[in-house]
């Protein structure tokens, strides 16, 4: 099976504009996370799909918001860029909602300048 | 916070066992203890997860002591290309509970 997919790899954008990054899970997969890694605060939760629900979310502003497709693949979007922002952004699938390991993708990294 | 506490970093020589201990004193009962690692600039890949069993796969064996306070994952034969940040998480089996990373270990392997 292909593994997780993130588009794009790299994206570079200004302050106060806003993009949209794309996840792929794993075939069958039906849960998606996202992960947002920076030097500084390490790798955190942002929030998890499954089916289509938000079912958790992290301690993130408004600005970041995600969605998931009746087809598992996922979207986040930040709106309004700042420079912290600057991160890589990590999405993980698991098979189900019960006790599997999660299988990340290899991250958007997004500048913000 | 992470309910985990791990050493910052470790070194372990080339086709030695590297024992990456890791602390967990507050755990719940219905929690499991999780092993990712990191190598630089990918995504953190899975290694092995148990409750109370120790569990052992293809890439590593993950030792929880009996009262589950703490564990340590072992590579037995570690190679240069198990260089990485190697994580440690206590969560429950369920996909929507949130996986909360704390720093880690970085494991340099030396030749």
């Amino acid at each position: 099976k292909a593994g997780v997919t993130q588009t794009p790899r790299y994206l570079i954008k200004t302050r106060g504009q806003q993009v949209t990054l794309s996840c792929s899970p794993i075939s069958g997969h039906r849960s998606v996370s996202w992960y947002q890694q920076t030097p500084g605060q390490g790798l955190q939760f942002l929030f998890e799909y499954f089916s289509e629900t938000q079912r958790n979310k992290g301690n993130f502003p408004g600005r970041f918001s995600g969605r998931q497709f009746s087809n598992s693949r996922s979207e986040m979007n930040v709106s309004t860029l700042e420079l912290g922002d600057s991160a890589l952004y990590l999405c993980a699938s698991s098979e189900t909602d019960r006790g599997n390991e999660q299988f990340f993708g290899p991250g958007t990294r997004l500048t913000v300048l | 916070d992470a309910k985990t506490t791990q050493p910052t970093s470790m070194d372990c020589a080339e086709g030695r066992a590297a024992n990456l201990p890791c602390n967990h004193s507050t755990i719940s009962g219905n929690e499991y203890v999780y092993w990712y690692r990191q190598i630089h600039s990918q995504g953190p890949q899975y290694i092995i997860h148990g409750l109370k069993n120790n569990e052992t796969n293809e890439m590593a064996s993950l030792i929880i002591t009996e009262d589950r306070k703490s564990s340590t994952l072992i590579l037995p034969h570690a190679t240069l290309r198990d260089t990485a940040v190697y994580y440690c998480i206590v969560r429950v089996a369920v996909s929507y509970d949130k996986v909360i990373f704390g720093p880690g270990t970085s494991l340099s392997v030396i030749p």
